[in-house]
């Protein structure tokens, strides 16, 4: 069945510092792919999407690019701040069978230090 | 911004006691979900919800578990006899469409089962 493998974290980081959170799926056809997150205390918040292959998602200064090529969605920011540390959740919907459901990976935990 | 309202955010709970989790959805949306996080892990799918019924469950929803929307505004979720692998938190989301972008997530319940 589809799923979703993310990097184990967590990861700490100096503020400006780059990052990079890795995200590969497996799923039939062409799924949707998702990044959310979710702050200290909150419910999870959808950061960015792609709907379909070389889409690039974007918000917040964080990126991600749909690769089918390499079934991969890996989430980047150039600069992050402290305001940044999060659980980043990586997930897919696929196009057959459960469409209205989200398949999440585990997430990564992102702290980012003054 | 509409929000999902979960509550409580906090419940323990003794092992074979019923737990009822409360959800308020977004006023015009359709579609309602519950996932579930046990800690360390992915966020699985329960169930999701549409038209005053079961519209898809997961292999976890059995039949301990039900769903009920009691009035016009209330979601929850029901564990008949909770168990200490029920321990988790529990997300509820909703949509305007099963295959609209939209999901908006609640903050989640800590169940605790003891």
């Amino acid at each position: 069945g589809d799923s979703v493998t993310q990097m184990e974290g967590p990861v700490t980081l100096s503020e400006e510092a780059f990052l990079t959170i890795n995200c590969t799926y497996t799923a039939t056809g062409y799924p949707s792919l998702f990044w959310y997150v979710q702050y200290p205390g909150e419910g999870l918040q959808l950061l960015l999407k792609a709907t379909k292959a070389d889409d690039k998602g974007s918000n917040k200064g964080f990126e991600a690019t749909y690769r089918k090529e390499t079934t991969s969605f890996h989430l980047e920011k150039g600069s992050v701040q402290v305001s940044d540390s999060a659980v980043y959740f990586c997930a897919l919907r696929g196009r057959g069978g459960s469409q209205g459901n989200l398949i999440f990976g585990k997430g990564t935990k992102l702290s980012v230090k003054p | 911004e509409p929000e999902v309202t979960q509550t409580p955010s906090h419940q323990v709970t003794q092992m074979g006691q019923e737990v009822i989790l409360r959800c308020v959805p977004i006023s015009n949306h359709l579609y309602f979900y519950w996932y579930r996080q046990i800690l360390g892990q992915k966020v699985e799918f329960l169930v999701s919800f549409y038209n005053n019924e079961i519209s898809e469950k997961s292999e976890i929803f059995d039949d301990q578990f039900s769903v009920e929307r009691p009035d016009g505004s209330n979601f929850t979720l029901k564990i008949r006899s909770t168990k200490l692998e029920d321990s988790a938190m529990y997300f509820c989301a909703s949509s305007e469409r099963q295959l609209g972008l939209g999901y908006t997530f609640g903050s989640g319940t800590r169940l605790t089962v003891v």
